[in-house]
């Protein structure tokens, strides 16, 4: 089946700081790919995402491309704030694991990133 | 815009007791739904999901149970709560029919069962 593979966590970083989360996938077919945050107490925001091969996704700063060759879809940002300190969910929705018309996302662990100044 | 509501956002409950979570979207007809739950620490895990009124798929086996009343209404429930139900629970939703399958998520029920 699907599944999303995220490195562990806890990511401590200095404030400016590049970031990279490393996200690797295991899907049939033609997965759509996403990233989402969540803050602390709060429901799960969507970053950014990418629904085919070479797509590049871009929110706040925050970058991630779909890799196929190398089944990857890493998060990158050049220079990290305070206020980035999250948890980092990868997602993939694939075409195995639709039914009906409704998807179901396969999500990753999840990382900690904690910014500090 | 499309807005996902969930109420209450905080509960304690005594083991044993029933439950109710309630999920609604506005601004949007016929999404799909759907009910996670995330542990302390853990990823999300797909509890239930609903492509229309009346309509429930659950994904794993346990003591709750979900409805769908109406359209963009979406009810978590349980008779008896047990210990293991704590958790963080997330109500979702997404365009019928849409093939970037995107999920948006609410803001989360905190529950704690003691």
């Amino acid at each position: 089946g699907d599944s999303v593979t995220q490195m562990e966590g806890p990511v401590t970083l200095s404030e400016e700081a590049f970031l990279t989360i490393n996200c690797t996938y295991t899907a049939t077919g033609y997965p759509s790919l996403f990233w989402y945050v969540q803050y602390p107490g709060e429901g799960l925001q969507l970053l950014l995402k990418a629904t085919k091969a070479d797509d590049k996704g871009s929110n706040k700063g925050f970058e991630a491309t779909y890799r196929k060759e190398t089944t990857s879809f890493h998060l990158e940002k050049g220079s990290v704030q305070v206020s980035d300190s999250a948890v980092y969910f990868c997602a993939l929705s694939g075409w195995g694991s639709r039914t009906g018309t409704a998807s179901k996302l396969t999500f990753g662990t999840g990382t900690r990133l904690q910014v500090t100044l | 815009s499309q807005t996902i509501h969930q109420w209450p956002a905080t509960l304690v409950q005594p083991v044993g007791s029933p439950l109710s979570l309630e999920c609604t979207v506005e601004g949007t007809s016929n999404p799909n739904l759907y009910w996670y739950r995330q542990a302390a620490g853990r990823g999300l895990q797909l509890l239930f999901y609903s492509v229309g009124i009346g309509q429930i798929s659950s994904e794993v086996p346990q003591n709750l149970s979900a409805s769908r009343p109406q359209d963009r209404q979406f009810i978590l429930s349980s008779k008896k709560l047990l210990l293991s139900d704590s958790g963080f629970y997330l109500c979702a939703w997404s365009v019928n029919g849409r093939t970037t399958d995107t999920q948006y998520f609410g803001p989360g029920t905190r529950l704690t069962v003691l």
